[in-house]
């Protein structure tokens, strides 16, 4: 199994740039969640679905879009890029909500 | 005020020490907590859930005190490969709510 996967690894954008940002899992989990996590700030939480397609607003949404079109997959988009964007990204899926397991992350920076 | 708390830190401790961390919460409501330990630059991976009664897994002790809404660990006989960030978690509804975590440097 790989787990949770992201695409990609690293993306520089420049600002107004729009881009999708993929989460794939292969455990059949109905939980999945995207995060974004800064310097002081710790994982915050952007979005997340308990299930195909559904999706909910977490803690800082705005500026972000989802979708949950199949279950193994998590989409994260961004329509026109901030520099105030330039974070880790960070997927996980749950079985439930209480173990998730994490993606490696995509590092986004915006110029 | 965040609803969970962390001292950031960083602990240097040398190997073989005992360290402890705290963490408070401020939602009585939440359900359920865990320690997350990240290493520099990876994914948080879950080191263990914590239990009113205390749990142990080897050489880390996890306790919760509601009374006083907060979450402790513990590592004993410290390696170097605890250096990590460690992240206290609360569940609340539907989702998980971390803490800024608390950086643990372990030297020879």
């Amino acid at each position: 199994n790989a787990g949770v996967t992201q695409t990609p690894k690293f993306r520089v954008l420049k600002t107004g740039q729009s881009m999708t940002l993929l989460c794939a899992q292969d455990m059949n989990h109905e939980y999945m969640y995207w995060y974004r996590q800064d310097p002081g700030m710790g994982l915050r939480l952007i979005h997340y679905s308990v299930g195909e397609g559904t999706t909910a607003k977490g803690e800082v949404p705005d500026g972000y879009n989802v979708s949950r079109l199949k279950k193994q997959n998590f989409l994260l988009g961004l329509e026109s890029a901030a520099p105030s964007q330039t974070s880790v990204y960070f997927c996980a899926s749950s079985y439930l909500q209480e173990t998730q397991y994490f993606g490696p992350g995509t590092r986004l920076l915006v110029l | 005020r965040k609803e969970v708390e962390q001292d950031p830190g960083p602990f240097n401790v040398p190997e073989g020490a005992t360290v402890a961390f705290n963490c408070t919460y401020s939602n009585s409501a939440s359900q359920s907590f865990f320690w997350y330990r990240q290493d520099c630059r990876k994914e948080p991976k879950l080191l263990m859930s914590v239990y009113s009664s205390g749990n142990e897994d080897g050489r880390f002790t996890a306790q919760l005190n509601r009374a006083s809404q907060y979450i402790s660990l513990l590592i004993r006989d410290s390696k170097l490969s605890d250096s990590a960030t460690y992240l206290c978690v609360s569940l609340g509804f539907q989702k998980l709510v971390f803490g800024t975590g608390t950086r643990l440097l372990v030297s020879p």
